[in-house]
């Protein structure tokens, strides 16, 4: 089975640095996806990781250990339009998501 | 990224009814497609898989022949939710990849069902 884990919530200020956890127990991997969630709309792409390390795109990054079942989502520079929920979703023969992490970012 | 419609974006109906909903891919030919449900507050969850002309596969605990799903093109599927009841009121999210099973997802906006 599938076991995706990450924090339900997460504040910060804005301009602050916010980095979201994501550990990941399944059957098989062939990549890990982060997605932007905004309430009631349709997940939309942020990054994917199939090799260890950091992919750096703008104010985002996101850094994938295979070995360790384990990635992050660092935002910078938070901008308000940031708050949003934010989803680890792991691909093996489907795409699993966690249940997601709330950020809410405050002036 | 790929552009992804869905219609109807949200519906109301009554216990009994059948609702079908729509996805379109706009700008790119896909090849697999998938139907999600996501409730208040929670993860989505895959209800189905399906390729182009190819009968659906659904996950575990999914009825088909609750959740009819058509994939009549490389542009267009739909999910008809058959009898519907008030257990059935989600968030139904359907999204497109292209070749490779690595591709990333494209999802739609999202159609919000409320059965009375």
């Amino acid at each position: 089975g599938q076991n995706i884990d990450q924090p339900t919530e997460m504040t910060a200020t804005e301009g602050a640095i916010v980095q979201i956890n994501c550990t990941y127990q399944t059957s098989g991997f062939n990549g890990l996806f982060w997605y932007q969630q905004h309430a009631g709309e349709a997940p939309t792409f942020l990054s994917y990781n199939v090799l260890d390390g950091l992919e750096e795109k703008g104010r985002f990054s996101s850094f994938l250990s295979r070995s360790k079942g384990y990635s992050y989502l660092l935002l910078k520079e938070l901008q308000m339009k940031d708050s949003a929920s934010y989803l680890c979703a792991v691909l093996d023969y489907k795409l699993s998501f966690g249940a997601g992490t709330t950020v809410t970012v405050r002036a | 990224g790929a552009v992804v419609s869905q219609h109807p974006s949200w519906v109301i109906c009554k216990s009994g009814t059948s609702v079908k909903i729509e996805c379109r891919s706009l700008d790119f030919q896909a090849t697999t497609m998938f139907w999600y449900r996501q409730f208040p507050k929670q993860s989505l969850m895959l209800m189905a898989t399906s390729n182009e002309g190819s009968k659906a596969t659904y996950e575990q605990g999914v009825e088909k022949d609750k959740f009819l799903i058509n994939h009549a093109s490389l542009t267009l599927s739909t999910l008809t939710v058959t009898s519907a009841h008030p257990e059935d009121s989600s968030f139904y999210i359907c999204s497109f990849s292209g070749q490779g099973k690595t591709d990333t997802q494209y999802f739609g906006p999202g159609t919000r069902l409320t059965v009375l």
